[in-house]
């Protein structure tokens, strides 16, 4: 068990729809990261709060938010659902960022139908 | 060119062989991480290493920062093994690229 919590498990809706991910980091992580794995594209880094402040930007579309909160749980925000954004969406956490070991989430796979 | 390839991209083996998965990285680095992503999707983190070798039971990581290439190695290997193995690099501090992934089929 990694400590990371992500929910739902699996979420399935209709394209043009809104959803949202939720990730609890393990205790005393204060980073927090953001990935994509699809079939076509692997895994993609998505972005990474630490702290509370947005850290670091990766393959992010403008239809997809995230934010970190005072107690440190992320919550990540895809919005005008598309096909293409069917995919596991997986969060980790780390102490720091750099060269910190990563603890990774269970995922949350999504169905855009 | 992908910034990180790995090699073999698939990979079969009986219970008790020894393992050797290979990960090349074109960029500049300090770290590595190798990761196992479960058939079930669950990813767990195995390695960060920065120089040398790191041992972990039976699973034994190496890297070579001159020459932008590290290896994983499973000794004895048992079915539970299968798995998908990543290697990933960060591009600038925490954007990691990954690799495509090795995906390992340990038969008894």
């Amino acid at each position: 068990d990694s400590g990371v919590t992500q929910t739902p498990k699996h979420l399935i809706t209709a394209t043009g729809q809104r959803v949202t991910l939720r990730c609890s980091p393990r205790s005393g992580d204060l980073s927090v990261y953001w990935y994509q794995q699809s079939l076509d594209q692997g895994l993609q880094f998505l972005i990474q709060y630490y702290n509370g402040e947005e850290r670091a930007k990766g393959n992010i579309l403008e239809r997809f938010s995230a934010q970190q909160f005072p107690d440190l749980h992320s919550e990540l925000n895809l919005s005008s659902l598309e096909l293409g954004d069917s995919a596991l969406y997986f969060c980790a956490s780390s102490v720091a960022w750099g060269h910190s070991p990563l603890h990774f989430g269970n995922g949350t796979r999504l169905t855009v139908t | 060119k992908n910034e990180v390839e790995q090699s073999p991209q698939n990979l079969t083996a009986q219970e008790g062989e020894f393992i050797t998965i290979n990960c090349s990285y074109s960029v500049g680095i300090s770290a590595l991480h190798w990761l196992q992503q479960h058939p079930g999707g669950g990813i767990v983190s195995l390695f960060m290493l920065s120089s040398g070798k790191k041992k972990h039971g039976r699973l034994i990581a190496t890297i070579n920062i001159q020459e932008k290439h590290s290896s994983l190695h499973i000794t004895a290997s048992h079915p539970r093994d299968s798995a998908v193995y990543i290697c990933a690099v960060p591009l600038n501090t925490d954007k990691l690229i990954f690799g495509t992934g090795t995906r390992l089929q340990v038969f008894p």
